[in-house]
């Protein structure tokens, strides 16, 4: 069957531009997470989607990040106002089970490169 | 503060060989273990997933264990090919509520 499915799989834009990054997660997968990796560190968490629950935005670097999912569907990461900083590859996961309940893999997209010029 | 720490930050070794990748943590509570496998330009995907109460699991040739006492994991690879590298990534969850990643072991295998 289909994985989770991120697009673009590049993005380069110039600082100070809005960019929106899209994750289709696997089709029946409760939880929704994205994470930020740059270049050689580990995956940071930004922010995670359970079915209808309000999401935890807890690890949104800042008020220009935001993201959005419809459902149990697809869901979007926005940045506004890019800066150099932002510069990363955006991975999106998904899992049949919530975090808390089960030991569920997350299957991950392929992620997305943002370079921001 | 929750941390995972991970051991070597890359590793070379020879197609054929044998290698252990290791995995210390700080996380509290602890939930669960994972190793994940990242190749270049991919997302991670899974290779095992270890509870409080399980101190080894296999997946092919690769082999995890977990030390629940002193805090460390291990993933072994057996018989390595040239497939195999990639990023290892040892993420802990604490309470369920959190993933904590570490910062991956790079290993080479060499022809």
């Amino acid at each position: 069957g289909a994985g989770v499915s991120q697009s673009p799989s590049n993005k380069v834009t110039e600082k100070g531009k809005d960019v929106e990054l899209r994750c289709d997660p696997i089709s029946g997968h409760t939880a929704l997470y994205w994470y930020r990796q740059r270049l050689g560190q580990g995956l940071e968490f930004l922010i995670y989607f359970q079915g209808n629950s309000a999401p935890d935005k807890s690890g949104l670097p800042s008020d220009r990040f935001s993201a959005e999912r419809t459902g149990e569907s697809v869901s979007t990461l926005t940045i506004q106002r890019t800066q150099q900083e932002d510069s990363a590859v955006y991975l999106c996961a998904s899992s049949l089970a919530p975090r808390d309940r089960g030991n569920q893999p997350q299957h991950f997209g392929d992620g997305t490169r943002l370079s921001i010029l | 503060k929750n941390q995972v720490e991970q051991s070597p930050q890359s590793l070379i070794i020879l197609e054929g060989k044998n290698c252990t990748l290791q995995c210390n943590y700080t996380v509290s509570p602890f939930s669960n273990l994972r190793w994940y496998k990242q190749d270049t330009g991919r997302g991670p995907v899974s290779l095992t997933i270890m509870t409080f109460s399980e101190n080894t699991k296999s997946n092919g040739r690769y082999t995890a264990t977990l030390d629940a006492d002193t805090k460390q994991s291990s993933l072994h690879i057996t018989a390595s090919q040239l497939s195999d590298s990639a990023s290892y990534i040892c993420v802990v969850s604490a309470n369920g509520q959190n993933f904590v990643f570490g910062p991956g072991t790079r290993l080479s295998v060499l022809p």
